[in-house]
């Protein structure tokens, strides 16, 4: 089974903190996707990477930026957080063999900017 | 610009009722098509998916969905719903061409009455 692990469940941050969310996977999916989830907005794509070191924005990528130096990791960062920020941010990754394959999810971390 | 639309919020269903969850999208191209459910606590799990073939693909759990191409459509299904069907299920749709790119409907809240 695929297993995609985000290393925190649960922040809480202060409005301007700098915040590293970790997500790592087990698969050696060469995909991994950073979603932002908020109630009655569904899920909305903020970055992926199709490659070590390689990016590209989704939907939503203002106030964040991302890392991929490792293949099997994927890091969201907010320079500084702001309170719209506030959110359950979800990880996925996706095989590169199969254009039918489904997005695989982490459990999800629950950021609050205060 | 694409988008996914589920009619229904919040359902709220007596176990052994019948389920149907409706899922529009807009886009004129193929596509492959997705429902994904996420249990209280848990992280968003596949339900089924449709790519290619016969347009009624059965799932995990007793769930079916029905791909209508003509009327951009592709409800989720369950004869009889039970207590542990409790959940938010999401609808995405893949263009196929493109690759990395899914779109997530808003999602709908199932709640069952034991």
């Amino acid at each position: 089974d695929v297993k995609v692990t985000q290393s925190s469940r649960y922040l809480v941050k202060r409005t301007g903190e700098k915040v590293f969310l970790e997500c790592v996977q087990d698969m050696d999916h060469e995909n991994m996707f950073w979603y932002r989830q908020d109630p009655g907005l569904g899920l909305r794509l903020i970055y992926f990477s199709y490659d070590v070191k390689m990016k590209e924005k989704g939907d939503i990528p203002e106030g964040y930026s991302v890392s991929r130096e490792k293949k099997e990791r994927f890091s969201l960062i907010l320079e500084s957080a702001s309170t719209n920020q506030t959110s359950m941010y979800l990880c996925a990754s996706r095989d590169d063999l199969f254009a039918t394959g489904e997005l695989f999810f982490g459990e999800g971390s629950r950021l609050t900017v205060l | 610009a694409q988008s996914v639309s589920q009619h229904n919020h919040h359902v709220i269903l007596s176990e052994a009722a019948s389920l149907e969850l409706g899922c529009n999208y807009s886009y004129g191209g193929t596509v492959n098509l997705f429902w994904y459910v996420q249990y209280p606590g848990q992280h968003l799990q596949l339900l089924l998916k449709y790519f290619s073939g016969d347009p009624l693909v059965k799932g995990i759990k007793g769930f079916e969905a029905e791909f209508i191409k003509s009327k951009f459509s592709f409800n989720l299904r369950k004869p009889s719903v039970q207590w542990s069907d409790t959940a938010e299920y999401f609808c995405a749709v893949h263009p196929k061409d493109n690759f990395n790119k899914f779109y997530f409907g808003s999602g709908t809240k199932l709640n069952v009455k034991p």
